[in-house]
C-alpha cells in the first residue's frame, strides 16, 4: 500500500530535549516536505527536499533541521524544542515538485512543555 | 509573493449545496487543488484543475476557476454529514510544490 508513515504520532516533551520525528515513504518519490498546522494559520511549510541530499527552507524553518540521506526518509529534527513548536506536524511526498498529488502522512501531534 | 486565502468557516444543512471559495496570487500556477482533511487525519487530494480550464466536474464536486480574478471555488452538491471536514485550497508554486490556504471548516447540520 502506498503510504507516508510518520512516527511518533503523539509526543509530549520538555523544553530543550532534542527530538526527531521520522518520515518514510514507499512510493519512490523525489519530493518530500514537512508542514506544521496551527489553528487559523493553515499549513505552513518548514523544509522541503527535491531529492537526496537536496533540502531547502520553507516558510518557517527556524528551530528545525532536516536531512535527506536516502530517498525514502526525511526526518525532522528539533535540536532544542520550545513551547512555540507545539503543533501538528505533517510529512508529505510527491513524485516531483512540478505538480501532481501530494501524499500526506497522518500527522504527529507534538506538545512541548 | 504567494498567498492563498480562504474563509475559515462554512455551515450548511444536509442536502444543500456548499460553495467554498479561495483566492490566490500566483498567476503562473499550473495546477490548483482542493484537499480534504477529516478529523485526526492527514490531507487527501479531493480534486484539481489545470490552469487552462474554467470548470471541472467530478460527481458531486464542481470546481470553477476564474483566472482573471484569481478565484477558485469548490461546489459540493447534496452535501452530506460525511462531507464535514476542513477543505484546503492550494496552488502549485514551482520548487516548493504547493502553497496552501488556511483551510475552510465545513460543518454540515442534519
Amino acid at each position: 500500500e502506498a503510504q507516508v508513515t510518520q512516527n511518533p504520532r503523539y509526543l509530549i516533551t520538555v523544553t530543550g530535549k532534542k527530538l526527531t520525528v521520522t518520515c518514510s515513504q514507499n512510493m519512490n518519490h523525489e519530493y518530500m516536505s514537512w508542514y506544521r498546522q496551527d489553528p487559523g494559520l493553515g499549513l505552513r511549510q518548514i523544509y522541503y527536499s527535491m531529492n537526496v541530499e537536496v533540502t531547502d527552507k520553507g516558510d518557517v524553518p527556524e528551530g528545525y533541521k532536516v536531512s535527506r540521506k536516502e530517498k525514502r526518509n526525511f526526518p525532522l529534527i528539533l535540536e532544542s524544542p520550545s513551547p512555540n513548536q507545539t503543533s501538528l506536524y505533517f510529512c508529505a511526498s510527491s513524485l516531483n515538485h512540478r505538480g501532481g498529488e501530494l501524499f500526506f502522512g497522518e500527522g504527529s501531534r507534538l506538545t512541548v512543555l | 509573493g504567494e498567498d492563498v486565502e480562504q474563509s475559515l468557516f462554512l455551515s450548511v444543512r444536509e442536502g444543500d449545496s456548499s460553495v467554498i471559495n479561495c483566492t490566490y496570487t500566483d498567476s503562473s500556477s499550473t495546477y490548483l487543488y482542493w484537499y480534504k482533511q477529516e478529523p485526526g487525519a492527514g490531507l487527501q487530494l479531493l480534486t484539481y484543475i489545470f490552469s487552462n480550464m474554467d470548470m471541472k466536474q467530478d460527481q458531486r464536486l464542481t470546481v470553477l476557476l476564474n483566472k482573471k480574478d484569481k478565484h477558485l471555488s469548490l461546489r459540493i452538491a447534496d452535501t452530506q454529514t460525511g462531507d464535514s471536514a476542513i477543505y484546503f485550497c492550494a496552488e502549485s508554486t514551482g520548487r516548493r510544490a504547493l502553497t496552501f490556504g488556511s483551510g475552510t471548516r465545513l460543518q454540515v447540520q442534519p
